[in-house]
């Protein structure tokens, strides 16, 4: 059974830091790896999709890598700001199967 | 619409009551999924429609829970005799197909708090 882990549960660091948080997996037989952002009150935004076979994928001040051999991704936010501030939560997908979320990690950027 | 619409956005409603959540998927998207999301679980998957395949059911936590999707389009979501523990965000996702490599793309959900 896939299990889908985030390190840190939540984060607090000042505008204009770099951060990465993290996304372990159990099983590394997927087809991608997905992150998204979730607002309070809101449903969830896609931000980066990456393919088995990619290594990375970007878009804008965020970058997602994918180690698939060893069951990891990370996702990396330059120059944070308040408005990053949000539960991030990153996803696995095996072929036509649902998604496998992650346990999220709360992020707080302060002003 | 642009994005992926689900109604109601709140509801509120007694134990043993039946309830009715709806999902517009984005247009043209053939996939369809219902997750959960609720304090201490995160979110699980509940069903997959994609076209006109049978469904995949294998995350209903209960046969109190059903959904059907008409016309390959609007999905409903049907809780039957609610318990407390249904209490959750029922979120909706589209796709534009039900292969591996096109992002889902999620509605805002309905909070559904069970008295």
């Amino acid at each position: 059974k896939q299990e889908v882990t985030q390190i840190p549960a939540a984060l607090s660091v000042p505008e204009g830091e770099n951060l990465v948080l993290n996304c372990s997996f159990t099983d590394s037989a997927i087809y991608n790896l997905q992150w998204f952002r979730q607002d309070p009150g809101k449903g969830l935004t896609s931000l980066l999709l990456i393919q088995s076979s990619q290594r990375e994928q970007t878009s804008g001040r965020l970058n997602a890598s994918l180690d698939k051999s060893s069951g990891r991704s990370t996702l990396y936010i330059a120059a944070s700001q308040p408005g990053d501030s949000a539960t991030y939560l990153c996803a696995v997908r095996r072929g036509f199967q649902k998604l496998v979320f992650g346990t999220g990690t709360r992020l707080l950027v302060s002003p | 619409g642009a994005g992926v619409s689900q109604s109601p956005s709140n509801k509120v409603t007694e134990k043993g009551k039946d309830v009715e959540l709806r999902c517009d998927p984005i247009s043209g998207h053939t996939a369809l999924y219902w997750y959960r999301q609720s304090l201490g679980q995160g979110l699980e998957f509940l069903i997959y429609f994609q076209g006109n395949s049978a469904p995949d059911k294998s995350g209903l936590p209960s046969d109190r829970f059903s959904a059907e999707r008409t016309g390959g389009s609007v999905s409903t979501l049907t809780i039957q005799r609610t318990q407390q523990e249904d209490s959750a965000v029922y979120l909706c996702a589209s796709s534009s197909q039900g292969g591996d490599n096109q992002p889902q793309h999620f509605g805002d959900g309905t909070r559904l708090s069970i008295l």
